[in-house]
């Protein structure tokens, strides 16, 4: 089945800079690759997603790249805010519609 | 607010116990999914159902149990109830893709 690993599982970063978490996914079958927030004791919010017949999806302060080859897609934050604190979870999707998620990312933006 | 509902919001149980939670997907989607997110642990896949029959189940334990129904909603049953199931649980559905998360039930097991 399909495996997502994601890096890293923990990230500071200050306010105003960018954040960047990667995954990496095992089966070539996956083709939709979404990002969740989940703000502690919160459900899971879906911030952004982007298909494999897509390389770059952008949403303000929010992008995501995707590069099927290599089967990897990262998460790229600009211009962080203390609010963007949370853990942040990937996941790969295809055939069945099951879906695969990463362990995890926590980020904290420092005022 | 995603549309998806779970009832209840917290349960508070004894071990050896048996629970039900609920989940209500949005209006017009088949496919129902669990999971369980233990204290500062990732999302752990437990089953999916799709317009009423299951599609794939991940680590989901024997004393477990789930189902969708005709109007589907779907239940997710606990039985022999143990302090390591304290966790969210939550339900997702989803027209295909994406996935909306409900807002979760928090077991605690004592």
């Amino acid at each position: 089945g399909e495996n997502v690993e994601q890096h890293p599982s923990t990230l500071s970063v200050q306010e105003g800079d960018s954040a960047v978490i990667k995954c990496t996914y095992s089966d070539s079958a996956s083709n939709y690759f979404p990002w969740y927030k989940q703000e502690l004791g919160k459900r899971p919010q879906l911030i952004i997603d982007i298909r494999s017949n897509v390389g770059e999806k952008k949403d303000q302060r929010i992008a995501v790249t995707l590069n099927k080859t290599a089967k990897h897609f990262s998460l790229h934050i600009t211009e962080t805010q203390p609010e963007d604190s949370a853990v942040y979870f990937c996941a790969a999707s295809g055939l069945g519609n099951q879906f695969y998620f990463g362990t995890g990312t926590s980020l904290t933006v420092i005022p | 607010d995603s549309g998806v509902t779970q009832t209840p919001k917290h349960l508070i149980t004894a071990t050896g116990q048996r629970v039900t939670l609920r989940c209500s997907p949005r209006s017009g989607d088949l496919s129902v999914y669990w999971y369980q997110q233990s204290l500062d642990q990732g999302l752990q896949f437990l089953i999916q159902y799709y317009n009423g029959e299951e599609r794939a189940k991940g680590n989901i334990l024997e004393r477990f149990s789930a189902q969708q129904f005709p109007d589907l909603h779907s239940e997710l049953n606990l039985s022999s109830l143990e302090l390591g199931d304290s966790a969210l649980y939550f339900c997702a559905s989803s027209p295909g893709a994406p996935q909306y998360f409900g807002p979760g039930t928090r077991l605690t097991v004592l």
